[in-house]
């Protein structure tokens, strides 16, 4: 079974960076991109970009471009989000996302949502 | 970047009704549309892919349909389970944008 899980919620006061976890694991690792979607609360859904756990490349929203950093680590399977320079606005649930296939841009795996408070 | 614009924003309806949520995109994205489910403090739910593919699992009074700009949902005959929060979601092109949300409530 596929599964998604994602490291648990943290607190951080503005200005700081953030990193969270997401471990996949019934699959082979390499053969599917990540996603990060983010949800303030009360709100929509908000992509932040994508990564390739093969080669490492990745594709950021131009909106967090230069904040964000997608990486992955392929001897324990898991990507990371790092999001730097935090305000308010950055409070959110942080999912991790699994396309389907390789091809595709949607998506029917997630992990559990990781909530991020950023609060003086 | 695309917008994808849902309407209604919130919709209150009984048991058994026929429910439809649009969802507009400001270009062409010809059949790349999702559409999702989300319960409170879960991560959402794909339902449709494709514009119009059920995915597995999916019961079969939900449909969708519509290509280019103009897309919908339609929960044939609604259910207690259903009563959620639905997003349609573009996956045409970089960066990949969500619709604003439709409620779904009990009247």
């Amino acid at each position: 079974q596929v599964h998604l899980v994602q490291s648990g919620a943290e607190v951080k006061k503005p200005g700081a960076s953030v990193k969270v976890s997401c471990q996949a694991s019934g699959y082979i690792f390499t053969s599917y991109y990540i996603h990060w979607v983010r949800q303030a609360p009360g709100q929509g859904l908000e992509w932040m970009g994508i990564v390739n756990p093969s080669g490492g490349s990745t594709s950021y929203a131009q909106k967090f471009q230069g904040r964000v950093t997608m990486t992955r680590d392929t001897s324990t399977s898991t990507v990371y989000m790092e999001l730097s320079s935090l305000r308010s606005e950055d409070t959110a649930v942080y999912y991790c996302a699994r396309p389907p296939s390789e091809s595709s841009l949607w998506f029917d795996r997630w992990g559990q949502g990781t909530l991020v408070t950023v609060s003086s | 970047d695309i917008q994808m614009t849902q309407s209604p924003s919130s919709v209150s309806a009984s048991v058994g009704d026929r429910v439809t949520i649009t969802c507009r995109a400001s270009q062409d994205i010809s059949s790349w549309l999702a559409w999702y489910q989300q319960k409170p403090g879960k991560a959402p739910k794909l339902l449709i892919y494709g514009a119009s593919t059920l995915q597995s699992g999916v019961p079969s009074r939900f449909s969708g349909s519509g290509s280019g700009t103009d897309f919908s949902l339609t929960i044939s005959s609604l259910q207690p389970e259903d009563f959620a929060t639905y997003y349609c979601q573009q996956a045409n092109s970089f960066t990949l944008t969500f619709g604003g949300g439709t409620k779904v409530e009990i009247k």
